[in-house]
């Protein structure tokens, strides 16, 4: 059973240019998370999908950051006309559950802005 | 969003040592408590889920406080291995959903 796969791992782009990150969860766990983690702090929520569903997004930039998950193929993060301070790790976990269960991780995305 | 917070460290303990890390939560109607572990730039990864009767891994040994709204986390025998960002994690819920809502993380190094 793989687990959690995120990719890139890594990624650069310029400013202004658009950046995808891919999250495939866990086989059979329907619920995927989004998290962000500047550097030397903690993890931020971002948003929580179900298939075909935003469940909560209360953690996500009112602009330029969107997220999906469709019924076939992974959670997307997009960040449109990236900035210097959108450089971060970006984490996805899956659970088969809500989150009164644990949450598995990806290895991350670390999104670089030049 | 409700708030947990930790200690950011760093804990400095000699191998061998007994060390415990708190943690406090704002919502008392919290569900349920995990402790993770994160090593230098790695996911976080599982450590131990948090009972209200507590629970014991190994060297690991996990509390939950819930009149006082904390959790707690002790590592017996201290090994090198176990230097890392410890997080704890309670889930809300929120708009009918429960989010793992992260602290900040507390550092430990342990060394020779």
């Amino acid at each position: 059973n793989a687990g959690v796969m995120q990719n890139p791992r890594h990624l650069v782009r310029r400013r202004g240019q658009e950046a995808r990150l891919r999250c495939s969860p866990m086989k059979g766990h329907s619920h995927v998370y989004w998290y962000r983690q500047l550097p030397e702090e903690g993890l931020k929520f971002m948003v929580y999908l179900q298939k075909e569903n935003i469940i909560d997004e209360s953690g996500m930039p009112k602009e330029r950051f969107s997220a999906e998950f469709p019924k076939e193929g992974p959670s997307i993060l997009r960040i449109q006309q990236v900035v210097r301070g959108d450089s971060a790790a970006y984490f996805c976990a899956s659970s088969p559950m809500e989150g009164n269960t644990e949450a598995f991780f990806g290895q991350g995305t670390r999104l670089t802005v030049v | 969003r409700k708030e947990v917070e930790q200690d950011p460290g760093p804990f400095n303990v000699p191998e061998g040592a007994t060390v415990a890390f708190n943690c406090t939560y704002s919502n008392s109607a919290s569900q349920s408590f995990f402790w993770y572990r994160q090593d230098c730039r790695k996911e976080p990864k599982l450590l131990m889920s948090v009972y209200s009767s507590g629970n014991e891994d190994g060297r690991f040994t996990a509390q939950l406080n819930r009149a006082s709204q904390y959790i707690s986390l002790l590592i017996r025998d201290s090994k090198l291995s176990d230097s890392a960002t410890y997080l704890c994690v309670v889930s809300y819920q929120s708009g009918g959903s429960y989010i793992p809502t992260f602290g900040r993380g507390t550092s430990l190094i342990v060394h020779p």
